[in-house]
């Protein structure tokens, strides 16, 4: 099946700035979204991107390069809130099923 | 508004039993899913239902039955279960192109 490729952990400490990268395969591509889950939380929906370039929503941004099959997702001023696993998750046509990528842990500390 | 809501939160089978997983949403969502989460392997779908009536299977649907019972509400149901099948599943139900996940059901098959 189909995979997504993103590292399995990054840390940083608070104020800094982290990239999320995440490589997709290109047969079917609809969009690339970003997810958040806390431990033994559920995952909640924070960015989307159908086309090239930035989507900006406060402190997190996403990116998206079609042509070179690769998004990332930009998390700026960090807080040890953030500290989370972060999924990006390939859909193949408009509204549907996602299939995520494994996760990056995200560990911020003071 | 309570968004997507699962019963029971955790569940013990002992191999071979029965079970089904309570799924329902109250924000008129055409579209439902069922993942499994596993550690290490991101989200996994398992069934996903497009509209009230229709259902298709995911990646991993092997052991499982789903019913879509109206628009509300989605089942996952488990006829004989597996050791193999010990996850967290999570239901969810999309609007464009984001996902609202539940709470999750913790299940433990011994």
């Amino acid at each position: 099946g189909q995979s997504l490729e993103q590292p399995s952990e990054v840390t940083a400490v608070e104020g800094a700035i982290v990239q999320i990268n995440c490589t997709y395969q290109t047969s079917g591509f609809y969009g690339l979204s970003w997810y958040q889950q806390h431990d033994g939380g559920a995952p909640t929906f924070l960015s989307y991107n159908a086309l090239d370039g930035l989507e900006e929503t406060g402190r997190f941004s996403s990116f998206l390069s079609r042509s070179d099959s690769y998004g990332y997702l930009l998390l700026q001023e960090l807080q040890m809130k953030d500290s989370a696993s972060y999924f990006c998750a390939q859909s193949n046509q408009a509204g549907t099923a996602l299939i995520f990528g494994k996760g990056t842990t995200l560990s911020v500390s003071s | 508004n309570a968004g997507v809501t699962q019963t029971p939160k955790f569940q013990v089978l002992k191999t071979g039993q029965s079970m089904t997983l309570q799924c329902a949403q109250d924000m008129n969502h055409n579209s439902m899913y069922w993942y499994r989460q596993d550690p290490g392997m991101g989200l996994r779908l398992i069934y996903y239902s497009a509209s009230e009536g229709t259902t298709d299977k995911g990646e991993v649907p092997n052991g499982y039955n789903v019913s879509r019972l109206n628009k509300r509400e989605f089942s996952l149901r488990l006829e004989s279960a597996a050791p193999s099948q010990t996850s967290v599943y999570f239901c969810a139900s999309s609007f464009q192109e984001t996902q609202y996940f539940g709470p999750g059901t913790r299940l433990l098959v011994l």
